[in-house]
């Protein structure tokens, strides 16, 4: 079946620093989705690329989708305390199918 | 102010017994969704539902059981059956499934065995 898989787990950074987490797919997807869970909280949606190759910002993230519709990056500028959280991809296979997240990039921001 | 409300916060379980969380929405959304966390890890479906009266089974949906009676309620029973449930559980919705829509989340229920 459809598997989405994100690197790294974990990522500590100094603020300031950038951070970029990568999401892929087995398959093609036809769309994609971010969210970001703050710790003891749900997700919250961010983002949806539809796309190929679309680049979207946000102040100071940054989400691209792949030409290949099977992966995208979250690339985050000077890295704020206000950055921790977990980062989760999701997409569906096809527009018709449910989401399926990926396991999430845990974010430490050492002040 | 619209949003997905989940009941209650913090729940405990004896052995044996059958509990259930609450899930509300006034976002007039068809599709909800009932997903576990547990710590450290992602979110895995349990069931979800895309219209009143029918719900599909989701990766983990054995030991849990939905009803979708009403559009903005979709209740999860966890039962005795489910041997490991103490984990955090998350209600979802959308506007619908198809298009894949994004997903508006609760606070989320705790659920531990006592």
């Amino acid at each position: 079946g459809q598997q989405v898989m994100q690197i790294p787990q974990y990522q500590h950074v100094q603020e300031g620093e950038d951070f970029t987490t990568y999401c892929n797919s087995s398959t093609t997807l036809s769309n994609i989705q971010w969210y970001k869970q703050r710790p003891g909280g749900h997700p919250v949606f961010l983002i949806q690329l539809v796309k190929s190759g679309e680049v979207k910002k946000q102040k100071r993230l940054t989400f691209q989708f792949g030409e290949a519709k099977k992966n995208s990056s979250l690339h985050i500028t000077a890295t704020q305390t206000t950055d921790v959280g977990t980062y989760f991809c999701a997409g569906p296979q096809t527009s018709y199918d449910k989401v399926i997240f990926g396991p999430g990039t845990s974010l430490s921001v050492i002040p | 102010d619209g949003g997905i409300t989940q009941s209650p916060k913090y729940l405990f379980r004896k052995e044996g017994q059958n509990v259930t969380l609450s899930c509300e929405q006034n976002l007039n959304h068809d599709a909800m969704y009932w997903y576990r966390q547990d710590p450290g890890q992602g979110l895995r479906l349990i069931y979800y539902s895309q219209i009143v009266n029918d719900f599909q089974k989701g990766d983990i949906a054995e030991g849990y059981s939905v009803s979708r009676e009403k559009k903005e309620s979709f209740p999860l029973t966890v039962t005795s059956a489910q041997k490991n449930p103490t984990a955090f559980y998350l209600c979802a919705s959308s506007i619908q499934t198809q298009g894949a829509q994004p997903q508006h989340f609760g606070d989320g229920t705790r659920l531990s065995i006592l």
